[in-house]
C-alpha cells in the first residue's frame, strides 16, 4: 500500500542551526501539506503546496522557513535557523486532490529537537 | 476561529470495554469533521468522517455522529481491544484543504 514516508526519524540540531526535514509523498498525489506538533499542544498547520507554489501557509510559516519540491518525488521543509521552541514532531503529508472532502495522508513524523 | 476541543488522555480501558472520546468543535458555518488515529510508529490514518449534520462517519467498529446542535463529534467503539490503543484526533476542515486538528487523545488498552 502507498505510503508517505519521512527522514529521519528523529533529528537533533543545535539552536540557530539550518535543518531540512524530507518527505516522499504518495506518487500520483498533487498536495503537500506540512504539520507541526509541540509536546502537548494541538497539531498545527504550517503550510500547503501545489504546482510547485505555496498555496496556503499559516502565521507560523515565518520567513525563517521554507518548502520544496526538487525533483518529482521529494517534498522538503527547510528551517534556516532552528529556534528552541522549533522543537516538534513534523508531520508531511499529501492528497491526490483538494478540497473538504479530501483525504489526506500522513507520514509518521519526524521528531526535531533544537538544543 | 475554527478549532477543536478533545478530552485529555490518556484513557485506559479493559479490552471489551465501551470507548467514548469526546470532541466539541468550534467553527463559523459547517465544517467537514474528521477522526484520525495514529499507531505507535506510524502516520496519522484517517478513522472516519463525516461531511455534514446528523451523518455518522464509521469504520473498524468505531462510530461519530456529527452533532450540530452541540458541535460535537464523539468517537464511540463498543468493545475496544488491544490493537485499537493509539493516539486519537479530532479534525475539523471549512472552505479549504487545511485541517484543524485537537491535541490528540492516548487510548491504553489493557487486556
Amino acid at each position: 500500500e502507498p505510503e508517505v514516508t519521512q527522514t529521519p526519524s528523529h533529528q537533533v540540531t543545535q539552536m540557530g542551526q539550518e535543518v531540512i526535514l524530507r518527505c516522499v509523498p504518495i506518487s500520483n498525489h498533487l498536495y503537500f501539506y506540512w504539520y507541526r506538533q509541540i509536546l502537548g499542544q494541538k497539531v498545527e498547520f504550517l503550510v500547503s503546496f501545489y504546482n510547485n507554489e505555496i498555496s496556503e501557509k499559516s502565521e507560523i510559516f515565518d520567513d525563517q522557513f521554507s518548502v520544496e519540491r526538487p525533483d518529482g518525488s521529494n517534498f522538503t521543509l527547510k528551517i534556516r535557523s532552528t529556534k528552541l521552541e522549533d522543537s516538534a514532531m513534523y508531520f508531511c503529508a499529501s492528497s491526490q486532490s483538494r478540497g473538504p472532502n479530501t483525504e489526506a495522508f500522513f507520514g509518521q513524523g519526524t521528531r526535531l529537537t533544537v538544543v | 476561529g475554527n478549532s477543536v476541543t478533545q478530552m485529555e488522555g490518556p484513557v485506559t480501558l479493559s479490552e471489551e470495554a465501551f470507548l467514548t472520546i469526546n470532541c466539541t468543535y468550534t467553527a463559523t458555518g459547517y465544517p467537514s469533521l474528521f477522526w484520525y488515529v495514529q499507531y505507535p510508529g506510524e502516520g496519522l490514518q484517517l478513522l472516519l468522517k463525516a461531511t455534514k449534520a446528523d451523518d455518522k462517519g464509521s469504520n473498524k467498529g468505531f462510530e461519530a455522529t456529527y452533532r450540530k446542535e452541540t458541535t460535537s463529534f464523539h468517537l464511540e467503539k463498543g468493545s475496544v481491544q488491544v490493537s485499537d490503543s493509539a493516539v486519537y484526533f479530532c479534525a475539523l476542515s471549512y472552505n479549504t484543504d487545511k485541517l484543524i486538528f485537537g491535541t490528540g487523545t492516548r487510548l491504553q488498552v489493557f487486556p
